[in-house]
């Protein structure tokens, strides 16, 4: 079976930092272009970054930009995402998916940011 | 930046109606265009890909059409499964990817 799992999230405090990770299962993730998106809670979906195949093309919205970094290990089968200076507002569920005609999503990871 | 604008925002409809929801960019996306169904708690589950092509396991009841800046969703016969919210969302270069604001289709 075709998954995506996200893990990492949980509570922090404002200025804190967190890394979320994006483990694929059932498929060679190396060969898969990967996004994260984030949903705060009641509004809509905001892509936040992407990156390549073999990470030599990586993109952030100016939302992120400077305080979030994307990473991944291809012999993990992991895209990884390093939040620092997070701040409330960066509170939202966060979903990794396959850059891809028919994307793969995985169920979310919650990030709390309070204090 | 392209931007995506849904309309309407909120959709009111009986099980049985048709539904017709509208997504339009600012610049155009050519062909590349999905549309996204989410419930509460849940994931976006894709149903159109490529503007027109239904994603593996939706049913026929939902159709995708438009190209360039106006793109349309249609669920000819709502099922009660099918409320929800509904994102339109383009696959560009930069950004990668944008949404719409979405459209909530709810029970009348």
């Amino acid at each position: 079976e075709v998954q995506l799992v996200e893990s990492g999230g949980g509570l922090v405090q404002p200025g804190g930092s967190l890394r979320l990770s994006c483990t694929a299962s059932g498929f060679t993730f190396t060969t898969y272009e990967v996004n994260w998106v984030r949903q705060a809670p009641g509004k809509g979906l905001e892509w936040i970054s992407y990156i390549s195949t073999s990470d030599s093309i990586i993109f952030y919205a100016d939302s992120v930009k400077g305080r979030f970094a994307i990473s991944r290990d291809n012999a993990e089968n992991s895209v990884y995402l390093q939040m620092n200076s997070l701040r409330v507002e960066d509170t939202a569920v966060y979903y990794c998916a396959t850059d891809t005609r028919q994307p793969n999503w995985g169920q979310g990871t919650l990030v709390t940011v309070s204090s | 930046e392209i931007v995506l604008t849904q309309s309407p925002g909120t959709l009111s409809l009986s099980p049985g109606e048709r539904a017709t929801l509208s997504c339009r960019a600012s610049q155009s996306v050519t062909k590349y265009l999905a549309w996204y169904q989410q419930k509460p708690g849940q994931a976006p589950r894709l149903v159109i890909y490529d503007a027109i092509n239904r994603a593996t396991g939706i049913p026929a009841r939902f159709s995708g059409s438009g190209s360039g800046t106006d793109f349309t969703l249609t669920i000819s016969s709502l099922e009660p499964e099918d409320f929800g919210v509904y994102y339109c969302q383009q696959r560009g270069i930069r950004p990668p990817w944008t949404f719409g604001q979405g459209t909530k289709v709810e029970i009348k």
